[in-house]
């Protein structure tokens, strides 16, 4: 079936280090890719998104590429903040006719920066 | 523009009671979803719908009812709450859910606790 696997955490980095969340999907056809961010207390907000393969989404100094070979899509950051601390979600969402257009999600990565 | 808005924000229930939780959004979206958040569990797809009048089963339908009488508004039923239904309930709407790279935009959440 179609599904999405991502690091589980939590993650604890100090600030300015780099940050590194694998996240890698299994899928019928050619999905869309996504990075949630979900802050503590509030709802889930697009992070950054790629609709085909060697795409690289990009946001807020966050980037991931969409590896069609190896079925991935990890997030990376080069220097975290205090204020990226949230729970990362991976998701999918199928591209082909019929399909619910709903997301996929992976269960979660919480992050933790510590000054 | 409200974007997505859920209500209410927090609820107790006691095991058997009913309730419904309301989402509404403002940007003339065609599909909108419930999910579920549980720990370590990511969110699923309780219901969704593809437009006003329309509802379908996701991943976990068992135990809620919903309806979309009105394109800006899905409501989410529990009929007979029990504790397995202790959750984070999000709702989420989507312009159309089949163009590629679509973004769903999300409400801040509903927490409901089950005694």
């Amino acid at each position: 079936g179609n599904s999405v696997t991502q690091m589980e955490g939590p993650v604890t980095l100090s600030e300015e280090a780099f940050l590194t969340i694998n996240c890698t999907y299994t899928a019928t056809g050619y999905p869309s890719l996504f990075w949630y961010v979900q802050y503590p207390g509030e709802g889930l907000q697009l992070l950054l998104k790629a609709t085909k393969a060697d795409d690289k989404g990009s946001n807020k100094g966050f980037e991931a590429t969409y590896r069609k070979e190896t079925t991935s899509f990890h997030l990376e950051k080069g220097s975290v903040q205090v204020s990226d601390s949230a729970v990362y979600f991976c998701a999918l969402r199928l591209n082909y006719g019929g399909s619910q257009g709903n997301l996929i999600f992976g269960k979660g990565t919480k992050l933790s920066v510590k000054p | 523009n409200a974007g997505v808005t859920q209500t209410p924000k927090f609820r107790v229930l006691k095991t058997g009671q009913s309730m419904t939780l309301l989402c509404a959004q403002d940007m003339n979206h065609e599909y909108m979803y419930w999910y579920r958040q549980d720990p370590g569990m990511g969110l699923r797809l309780i219901h969704y719908s593809v437009g006003e009048g329309t509802t379908a089963k996701g991943e976990v339908p068992d135990g809620y009812n919903v309806s979309r009488l009105k394109k800006q508004n899905f409501l989410l039923g529990l009929e007979s709450a029990a504790p397995s239904q202790t959750s984070v309930y999000f709702c989420a709407s989507s312009p159309s859910g089949t163009v590629i790279g679509e973004t769903q935009y999300f409400g801040p959440g509903t927490r409901l606790l089950v005694l």
